[in-house]
């Protein structure tokens, strides 16, 4: 089964508004990442939190890390139209290499 | 600089076909990771090439197979293919050294087995 999963499935919001997503995993890690996917297409990186790391920023983009609930959630503040995409979180379970997807959550920015 | 580049992009066979699906990584990376990502599933981990040889290996079948390259370009090749194959086949580049884990994916082949 896959490491992470992400909730909600989906997320349909108004352009301006902040979204949230979250990301559950099972066991230990050495960082977790987020990623975008546009339509089926390659995924695109966004930001890296590493297992010592609480929370990180980058522009509109916040992680935070609970290592001892092994969450992580991801907020998009002011949300745009181009936001609209898949977002998945990754995790390397410890082993630097192979990378374990969560089933995605879909978000939809309403213009 | 060119990213990763995945050919072909798409691709139709029929069940007992094999098939065998290229990636270039990015400039400068020497790891390739390939990914299957069934509709409406996240990517699903299928192998890594490093040193031209399989570091990692997921939970796939021998029917799934690949290759590097001395200039870190990368194959994956199915044999047998099966309906349950069809889905969109991301390659991933990354250097292996220390501290760079972020993936850099290329758009993708989508194969469909009939």
């Amino acid at each position: 089964s896959q490491q992470g999963e992400e909730d909600p499935q989906a997320l349909s919001i108004q352009e301006g508004e902040n979204a949230t997503m979250n990301c559950s995993y099972k066991t230990s890690i050495n960082n977790l990442q987020w990623y975008r996917q546009n339509s089926g297409r390659g995924l695109v990186h966004l930001i890296l939190i590493r297992s010592n790391e609480r929370e990180k920023h980058s522009g509109r983009l916040r992680v935070t890390l609970d290592t001892s609930k092994k969450s992580s959630s991801l907020l998009i503040t002011a949300s745009r139209a181009a936001d609209t995409a898949s977002y998945f979180c990754a995790t390397d379970a410890g082993t630097g290499n192979q990378f374990y997807f969560g089933t995605g959550t879909s978000l939809t920015v309403i213009p | 600089d060119a990213g990763v580049t995945q050919s072909p992009t798409h691709l139709i066979k029929t069940r007992g076909q094999q098939v065998t699906l290229r990636c270039s990584p990015k400039s400068g990376h020497d790891t390739v990771s390939w990914y299957q990502q069934a509709l409406g599933q996240g990517p699903q981990f299928i192998f890594q090439y490093y040193e031209e040889e399989e570091r990692q290996r997921g939970n796939f079948p021998d029917r799934f197979s690949g290759h590097q390259f001395p200039n870190y370009s990368s194959e994956l090749n199915v044999n047998a293919l099966l309906l349950g194959d069809s889905a969109l086949y991301l390659c991933a580049s990354s250097f292996a050294g220390r501290g760079h884990k972020k993936l850099f994916f290329g758009s993708g082949t989508q194969l469909s087995v009939l």
